[in-house]
């Protein structure tokens, strides 16, 4: 199984802290993809990184993918109390595999 | 329409009975995943429509989940004889070749 793993199951911080969550996963990926889920309800999709790429941003998202520890971490800076949600890593593995495998992800709260 | 939609958003329904749930998918998009999501936990992978190709049946629980994809384009994801097992969150989602995936807003299921 090339399923993604989340950690921390669980983080609480304060406002304008950063959050850094990591998904660790088993073989060779085709992209790494971060999601967010707020209410239990749809995924919305923030960030795919490709096994060629190392690092990518969007606004106060960062993403690092380390191929060689099988592992990547999704940083976000200065927080906000709209940033608390549950947060997923889904695998894409190599070519030819196009169903992603989902973590159980992390729970961030963000205190105002 | 702009993005995915699901219907009913929730259903409760009595054990034994069978039920239907419907996604239509963004115009185009070729891929189409259902998951099932219970309290707390990560997505777990139902069923994946690519194109005309024979649909990956891989993750259905048991023989009382079935879908379908008519046309390309609608699913329906139908559920006989209803457990209070089954009763979580129906996600579906669609995408174009292994990119990331647009979610529909779920459809909660109860079973009682």
């Amino acid at each position: 199984s090339q399923q993604g793993e989340e950690d921390p199951q669980a983080l609480s911080i304060q406002e304008g802290e950063n959050a850094t969550m990591n998904c660790s996963y088993k073989t060779s990926i085709n992209n790494l993809q971060w999601y967010r889920q707020n209410s239990g309800r749809g995924l919305v999709h923030l960030i795919l990184i490709r096994s060629n790429e190392r690092e990518k941003h969007s606004g106060r998202l960062r993403v690092t993918l380390d191929t060689s520890k099988k592992s990547s971490s999704l940083l976000i800076t200065a927080s906000r109390a709209a940033d608390t949600a549950s947060y997923f890593c889904a695998v894409f593995g190599e070519r030819g595999s196009y169903i992603p495998t989902f973590g159980r992800g992390t729970s961030l709260i963000v205190h105002p | 329409g702009a993005g995915v939609s699901q219907s009913p958003s929730n259903k409760v329904t009595e054990k034994g009975k069978d039920v239907e749930l419907r996604c239509d998918p963004i115009s185009g998009h070729t891929a189409l995943y259902w998951y099932r999501q219970s309290l707390g936990q990560g997505l777990e992978f139902l069923i994946y429509f690519q194109g005309n190709s024979a649909p990956d049946k891989s993750g259905l629980p048991s023989d009382r989940f079935s879908a379908e994809r008519t046309g390309g384009s609608v699913s329906t994801l139908t559920i006989q004889r209803t457990q209070q097992e089954d009763s979580a969150v129906y996600l579906c989602a669609s995408s174009l070749m292994a990119d990331w995936e647009y979610f529909g807003p779920g459809t909660r299921l109860t079973v009682l």
